[in-house]
């Protein structure tokens, strides 16, 4: 099936340690984003991608990391940098010259 | 400052009602709005888009509208189903390079049997 999948769904991390959330989409799209959604407020842009090899900071980049080294793979790494990393994040991509973004079903961290 | 604002924040309804989610924005250049349901603990996903020239649009029992002038959009939902409860989230995309979205908060959405 097409689509985009983030792994794990849910994870816990231990506060000083760094953890990779995943994001692998086979619809061939361009760009891929990374949000983070918080209770009352928006999805806020964390990094985005629009082409391999090459990646931006959003709005909140501050302890977070990425690499595009596959079209299809769009890895986010938070670091023991973030100072608050409890969230739900999500992974989305967009096909270039379309304006819909197709979002991953997402992933809960949670910091103990 | 680019923003997206929503209205209310949450709303319960009965089964079988209609209700109207509001949505006003301050985005520019403007370029496309779109409405996202999204489930609890998952991704949102697409309802409807609205350009600059269209004043509405339907899709099944989910009616958007779109005032380019006064900035606004409604969405409506017609004989409300309990698969309605979600949040809806209001997405306005501005016209630059990379097409940034700004996101509303959001309105919950509660349809009660």
């Amino acid at each position: 099936d097409g689509g985009i999948t983030q792994s794990p769904k849910y994870l816990f991390r231990k506060e000083g340690q760094n953890v990779t959330l995943s994001c692998e989409q086979n619809l061939n799209h361009d760009a891929m984003y990374w949000y983070r959604q918080d209770p009352g407020q928006g999805l806020r842009l964390i990094y985005y991608s629009q082409i391999v090899n090459d990646f931006q900071k959003g709005d909140i980049a501050e302890g977070y990391s990425v690499s595009r080294e596959k079209k299809e793979s769009f890895p986010l790494t938070v670091t023991s940098a973030q100072k608050n990393p409890t969230a739900f994040y999500l992974c989305a991509s967009r096909p270039q010259g379309y304006t819909e973004a197709f979002f991953g079903q997402g992933t809960r961290l949670t910091v103990v | 400052k680019n923003q997206v604002e929503q209205s209310p924040q949450s709303l319960i309804i009965l089964e079988g009602k209609n209700c109207t989610l509001q949505c006003n924005y301050t985005v520019s250049p403007f370029s496309n709005l779109r409405w996202y349901k999204q489930d609890t603990g998952r991704g949102p996903v697409s309802l409807t888009i609205m350009t600059f020239s269209e004043n509405t649009k339907s899709n099944g029992r989910y009616t958007a509208t779109l005032d380019a002038d006064t900035k606004q959009s409604s969405l409506h939902i017609t004989a409300s189903q309990l698969s309605d409860s979600a949040s809806y989230i209001c997405v306005v995309s501005a016209d630059t390079g990379f097409q940034k979205l700004v996101f509303g908060t959001g309105t919950r959405l509660l349809v009660s049997p």
